[in-house]
């Protein structure tokens, strides 16, 4: 089983829809989570972090973290062609190692 | 606020060389990743530094190895490469408190080609 598990997509949404980004981990001792959007031939740059239990809004972004399901998710609001884009799901696991999932590709369509 | 720097940008080399990448963090951050990353297998730890100690190590062989000095600055070393060692190099820095390691912050990468 992979430590932090991400559907790959393809995700296809219509502009001005909501995007829904799923993730999931192994180790429940997982203490923070973040999302990361990296553009093609860039890198990986921050757009959320979450940790503890609940919803955490930001903008057009909203993560949502299930420890006991150990789950978490992001909603793109209003999505735009600019937000496509591969979106990486972070656990830091302890042990000073962060692990990413293998990232899901988001395209949205105008 | 300057951000993560990495050098060199691309590199070719051939197989049984050794290459050395270099990183100078965030001004302030003392905690330094490295990351591979390849399109088969995503974003792979390799290994973490902080106040010029490794804390962790990815599951990668030997061949690959880093170091941090005293000014957080860090660097790695690939010997004896391989053609599966072709990759992007990732850095990332952040500022560790404790136990817990935040957020990161990427550089550009060094982009390894092995021929």
């Amino acid at each position: 089983q992979k430590e932090v598990e991400q559907n790959s997509g393809p995700l296809s949404v219509p502009e001005g829809a909501i995007a829904s980004l799923n993730c999931t981990y192994s180790d429940r001792g997982s203490q923070s989570f973040f999302w990361y959007r990296q553009y093609s031939g860039k890198s990986p740059e921050l757009i959320m972090s979450i940790y503890s239990n609940g919803d955490k809004e930001d903008g057009r972004f909203t993560a949502q973290l299930n420890k006991a399901s150990q789950y978490v998710s992001l909603l793109i609001r209003d999505s735009q062609p600019s937000d496509s884009a591969t979106y990486l799901c972070a656990v830091f696991t302890g042990g000073f190692k962060t692990i990413f999932g293998a990232g899901t590709r988001l395209f949205v369509k105008a | 606020k300057a951000g993560v720097t990495q050098t060199p940008r691309y590199l070719i080399k051939t197989r049984g060389q050794q290459v050395t990448l270099s990183c100078s963090p965030i001004s302030g951050h003392r905690s330094v990743s490295w990351y591979q990353q390849t399109p088969g297998q995503g974003l792979q730890f390799l290994f973490e530094y902080f106040s010029e100690t490794q804390r962790n190590k990815g599951n990668f062989p030997g061949r690959f190895s880093g170091r941090q000095f005293s000014n957080s600055r860090s660097e790695m070393n690939v010997s004896t490469l391989e053609l599966g060692d072709s990759a992007l190099y990732l850095c990332a820095s952040s500022f560790s408190q404790g136990s817990v390691t935040g957020e990161l912050f990427f550089g550009e990468g060094s982009r390894l080609t092995v021929l």
